[in-house]
């Protein structure tokens, strides 16, 4: 039962880094989405795909860019990390119905 | 643009009593749907209980329920016989039907239950 994997569940990355947060779902979801969570708040989406191909930007797009590199994987790329970036990452997946969220990834930018 | 409100930033109650987490939303398209998470202190999101904006009864889920008020676009959760368990964060969210299936979230109520 593994449904939506992210990976890396940690990373701390300097100022000016790049990197990439993978994502899978098992569920032959057509959506899937990246959102962020700064402490003590609440999700906010980055950007989503509502189906293979097609991509859309979110509340808070800037500074990240997203792959839907088939139905199954849907990467959020860091070209240039900011200490604002520092948050924790999550990566959800649906059809028409709720989400089904990764467990997801915890980000520190120094 | 659809916003969701959880005005009550943390919240104590009684082991075993009821508590209701209040959510209010703004939307302009008639048909949407809300959802209730809960996020313990490990940090997974866990799926509660879904609405839709036709849907005439309240939906149930075991010891939740949704409070829906369509008028006063509201949607409240009531937890009935609180558990230690019950202790973490809730997130209401709204699905907007015609915008691609994304979610928007609200705030967060951090609930804490009192042996």
């Amino acid at each position: 039962n593994a449904g939506v994997t992210q990976t890396p569940k940690f990373q701390v990355l300097k100022t000016g880094q790049s990197m990439t947060l993978q994502c899978a779902q098992d569920m032959n979801h057509n959506s899937m989405y990246w959102y962020r969570q700064d402490p003590g708040m609440g999700l906010r989406l980055i950007y989503y795909s509502a189906s293979e191909g097609t991509t859309d930007k979110g509340e808070v797009p800037n500074g990240y860019n997203v792959s839907r590199l088939n139905k199954r994987e849907f990467s959020l790329r860091l070209e240039s990390a900011a200490p604002s970036q520092t948050s924790v990452y999550f990566c959800a997946s649906s059809d028409a119905g709720e989400l089904f969220f990764g467990e997801g990834s915890r980000l520190t930018v120094l | 643009a659809q916003k969701i409100t959880q005005t009550q930033p943390g919240m104590f109650v009684q082991e075993k009593e009821a508590v209701t987490l209040d959510c209010t939303y703004d939307t302009s398209d008639q048909s949407y749907g809300l959802f209730w998470y809960k996020q313990p202190s490990s940090g997974e999101m866990i799926f509660l209980i879904y609405q839709g904006s036709y849907d005439e009864q309240n939906a149930t889920e075991g010891r939740y329920s949704l409070n829906f008020q369509k008028a006063r676009k509201s949607a409240n959760l009531v937890i009935s016989a609180s558990q230690l368990g019950d202790s973490a964060m809730y997130f209401c969210a709204m699905r907007i039907n015609n915008a691609g299936n994304m979610l928007t979230f609200g705030g967060g109520t951090r609930l804490m239950v009192k042996p």
